[in-house]
């Protein structure tokens, strides 16, 4: 089957340093991949929705400048979380779809500690 | 009204039972149906997907979908020690557009 491969699965990091995050599709085109936050027993919390080539498309409340994402081929999209601090402390998941394939595929998580 | 309304539970059953899940939605315009499975600290695992209304039997599990309703289901048979886990049902439009989930029900499944 599609897989995902998400990594790292763990980072800590000093406040105000940078942190990326690389999904990758390994056996799929992914032509749309999208970046959840979860927080410890609650539901995924959609971020942004970035089409390969295309600049992603963030939800409400979710800062741009802050969550860059970038998804420059088919098989690659990285999130990078600039000047993190302590409340961006969390459970960050990307998810990829293949075209009109609609069987999406997560990676496996990163928990991001902001110290 | 949230778009997708799912009971969080917890749900704890003794191994071998018959486990029933399920979602109601709003929005009409849903044709994509998922289930999803998701351990501790990991990332959610597609169990079944399903087009439109109807049923999809895979091993143990079974999942139903009646549009009419807007509810879907999901069932697993003799249930395991190690089915024990979070389950989120999705579901999307056509056109690649993000899921919406459940708030995802808390399954316990007791040897």
């Amino acid at each position: 089957g599609a897989v995902v491969s998400q990594h790292p699965s763990r980072v800590i990091c000093k406040s105000g340093t940078s942190v990326k995050i690389e999904c990758r599709s390994l056996d799929f085109q992914a032509t749309t991949m999208f970046w959840y936050r979860q927080f410890p027993k609650k539901s995924l919390m959609l971020m942004a929705t970035s089409n390969e080539g295309s600049k992603a498309t963030y939800e409400q409340g979710v800062e741009k400048d802050k969550f860059l994402i970038n998804h420059a081929s088919l098989t690659l999209s990285t999130l990078t979380v600039t000047s993190a601090h302590p409340e961006d402390s969390s459970f960050y998941i990307c998810s990829a779809s293949e075209y009109l394939n609609y069987g999406y595929t997560f990676g496996s998580g990163t928990r991001l500690t902001v110290v | 009204q949230k778009e997708v309304e799912q009971d969080p539970g917890p749900l704890s059953v003794p191994e071998g039972a018959i486990v029933s899940l399920n979602c109601t939605y709003s929005n009409s315009a849903f044709q994509y149906f998922m289930w999803y499975r998701q351990y501790s600290r990991k990332g959610p695992e597609l169990l079944m997907y399903t087009y439109s209304s109807g049923n999809k039997e895979d091993g143990r599990f079974t999942a139903q979908v009646d549009k009419s309703s807007k509810y879907i289901s999901l069932f697993i048979r003799d249930s395991q020690p190690s089915d024990s886990a979070t389950y989120l049902c999705a579901m999307t439009r056509p056109g690649n557009t993000p899921l919406v989930f459940g708030k995802g029900t808390r399954l316990s499944v007791i040897a």
